[in-house]
């Protein structure tokens, strides 16, 4: 069974720091890009991070850009978001996704749970 | 970046009936677009990819169409596990960006 579980969500002040994880199984997971999409409780999605197989191409939508860093182990079958400077507006859930191409800029056929971070004094 | 924008916000259908989206790109998005369906607390499902085409085990029901800038989704005859919201997402350009949702509901 193809699965994406998030990990690392969790309270934190503004200005602190925190990661989050994503472990993948089943699929191969050197094969596909990945991406990380979040969604405010009760809105819409927004695009935060996506990068491909091979960590070569990387892109940050434009609200967490300098804050916020993407990264994989394929040796883990893992993808990671460290984020930084959080802010009350980054306050979601934050779905981990797999992308159906080797790059990162398609769509997502498969999406995790999420991870609930929530930014607050 | 490409701004995309679904309408109506929210549409009241009787089962059995057609319902039909909209979702339109502030640029062209050509036929790189995507739609999702969410249901409460769960993650978003693929629908359907490059403006039309079904996603694995997707139901002939759903049905997309479009291109550039003016895409539907079109459900033919909603069934009670279709009430939920749909999300349209263009893939032609970083970064890549969602509509704000249609949230389908029983008239």
């Amino acid at each position: 069974e193809v699965q994406l579980v998030e990990s690392g969500g969790g309270l934190v002040q503004p200005g602190g720091s925190l990661r989050l994880s994503c472990a993948a199984s089943g699929f191969t997971f050197d094969d596909y890009a990945m991406h990380w999409v979040r969604q405010v409780p009760g809105k819409g999605l927004e695009w935060v991070s996506g990068i491909s197989w091979n960590s070569d191409n990387i892109g940050y939508g434009d609200s967490v850009k300098g804050r916020f860093t993407i990264s994989r182990d394929n040796a883990q079958n893992s993808l990671y978001l460290q984020m930084n400077s959080l802010r009350a507006e980054d306050t979601a859930l934050y779905y981990c996704t797999k992308d159906v191409s080797m790059k990162a800029g398609f769509y997502m056929d498969v999406w995790g749970k999420g991870t609930t971070v929530t930014v607050s004094s | 970046e490409i701004v995309m924008t679904q309408s109506p916000a929210t549409l009241s259908v009787s089962p059995g009936e057609r319902a039909t989206l909209s979702c339109r790109a502030s640029q062209s998005a050509s036929r790189k677009l995507a739609w999702y369906q969410q249901k409460p607390g769960q993650a978003p499902r693929l629908l359907i990819y490059g403006a039309s085409s079904r996603a694995t085990g997707i139901p002939a029901r759903f049905s997309g169409s479009g291109s550039a800038t003016e895409f539907t989704l079109t459900i033919s005859s909603l069934q009670s596990e279709d009430f939920a919201v749909y999300y349209c997402q263009q893939y032609n350009n970083w970064p890549l960006t969602f509509g704000g949702g249609t949230k389908v509901e029983i008239k």
